[in-house]
């Protein structure tokens, strides 16, 4: 495989789950990043990491926990969702300790909060 | 705080004509600005990346431009196909590793 793989494309949760969404990167990037789009607003970071520390943490809610096991694998784990965190999930990867470098994306992983 | 916005938000035009793609952002001290496309639903596909030294970069029948002093920039799309309909976006650095993106600009080529 190529790229940046997500999985699952598709999530549909109770507020009262835990589940996982798994990114995986195969362009030997050292950045890894999370982003949120919902519908009409532009995309919103969420987490950073580069060379597996986390970097940038944009204020969101602790109900999403990240974590990055290594430079290639990203996930965010998900616990007590509301259903205004229903969204478009995004995984990103770039080249670089600073933002100077190309973004490559995921598919995406669409999810549905009950 | 850098601030990016897209004019237009929305465009319609038929098949073969060329068209043009704004992008605006607040503070001009960018390493690069990169533009995107993304199809409904789906994740963002990298079309083409400026560098702050460069002026304008090329691929197929794109070309995007760079004026790091006006705080723009500029996606040409020549000879537009019903292929290109998607959801054109630009990103440009922030502080620490962020990017900040466009709203995005929906674009509709006609058969």
């Amino acid at each position: 495989e190529t790229g940046v793989t997500q999985t699952p494309r598709h999530l549909v949760m109770g507020m009262t789950n835990k589940k996982s969404l798994k990114c995986e990167q195969h362009l030997g990037h050292n950045a890894m990043y999370w982003y949120k789009q919902s519908a009409k607003k532009p995309l919103e970071l969420m987490f950073v990491y580069s060379l597996e520390e986390r970097v940038e943490n944009n204020s969101v809610p602790s109900r999403f926990s990240p974590e990055c096991p290594n430079s290639s694998h990203l996930f965010l784990h998900l616990h007590t969702l509301q259903p205004e965190d229903s969204a478009l999930y995004l995984c990103a990867s770039s080249q670089g300790t600073t933002n100077t470098g190309e973004l490559f994306f995921g598919e995406g992983s669409r999810l549905t909060v009950l | 705080k850098q601030e990016v916005t897209q004019i237009p938000a929305a465009l319609s035009v038929p098949e073969g004509e060329n068209l043009v793609l704004n992008c605006s952002f607040t503070d001009s001290a960018i390493y690069n600005l990169q533009w995107f496309r993304q199809d409904p639903g789906k994740g963002l596909t990298s079309l083409l990346l400026i560098q702050s030294s460069q002026r304008e970069q090329t691929s197929g029948r794109l070309n995007a431009s760079l004026d790091k002093s006006s705080g723009r920039s500029t996606l040409y799309i020549a000879a537009s196909q019903p292929g290109d309909s998607a959801t054109y976006l630009c990103a440009v650095p922030n502080y620490g590793q962020n990017f900040v993106f466009g709203p995005g600009t929906r674009l509709s080529v006609l058969p």
